[in-house]
């Protein structure tokens, strides 16, 4: 049964601690998105890679957030120092994206990390 | 800016009943729209995809319509159960953009036995 996996699912640390999610794409994904869920502003895509290259991360705090994919089996995010309005839900989704007319963009999502910053 | 609107924010029905879910959308150069269930403190989860040369999808007792032309999408559900209690989000990408989504902030559905 092929699912997106991320650890750790919860994570509770004091502001200005370094903090690093992961996640591990579907087996065969050829793209890999960052979300961050808050009740306020719901789900927000910060970045997503293609090929493990870096695609989009214009919805991404440059200054403290960074992604990065080392292999096609792992995806990180980064932030460092974190603050109290980092705390949110922090999910990966991955997809087997197609482009054209006849294409595919379905995603597939990871359970999340809930992260809270004290 | 693109925006998806879903309306009602929450729902009670009982149980048996069918009921429809509203997704509205500003952009009408739509590439999909994508309807996913999430319960809470659970990922999302897939439900169903509409291409934008599709009309509608259907899978089991729930169905998804999409039309283009007025900004709308639907998710019908079919005699509700209490398993079918979770939040539904549509997302909808763009011709621009196909990769991405953009999310409403979903339907909290109870349904009551």
């Amino acid at each position: 049964d092929a699912r997106v996996t991320q650890t750790p699912r919860d994570k509770v640390t004091e502001m200005g601690q370094e903090v690093t999610m992961r996640c591990q794409p579907i087996l065969g994904h050829n793209t890999v998105f960052w979300y961050r869920q808050t009740m306020m502003q719901g789900l927000e895509l910060l970045a997503y890679f293609r090929n493990r290259a870096p695609l989009d991360d214009s919805g991404m705090p440059k200054d403290r957030f960074s992604a990065e994919m080392p292999d096609a089996t792992l995806a990180t995010l980064k932030i460092q120092p974190s603050e109290p309005r980092d705390s949110a839900v922090y999910f990966c989704a991955s997809g087997l994206v197609t482009l054209g007319l006849a294409g595919n963009n379905e995603q597939f999502f990871g359970p999340g990390t809930r992260l809270t910053v004290l | 800016k693109q925006e998806v609107t879903q309306i009602p924010a929450a729902l009670s029905v009982p149980e048996g009943e069918n009921l429809v879910l509203n997704c509205s959308f500003t952009d009408s150069a739509i590439y999909n729209l994508q309807w996913f269930r999430q319960d809470p403190g659970k990922g999302l989860t897939s439900l169903l995809l509409i291409q934008s040369s599709q009309r509608e999808q259907t899978s089991g007792r729930l169905n998804a319509s999409l039309d283009k032309s007025s900004g709308r999408s639907t998710l019908y559900i079919a005699a509700s159960q209490p398993g079918d209690s979770a939040t539904y989000l549509c997302a909808f990408s763009t011709q621009g953009g196909s990769e991405k989504l953009v999310f409403g902030k979903g339907t909290k559905l109870t349904v009551n036995p």
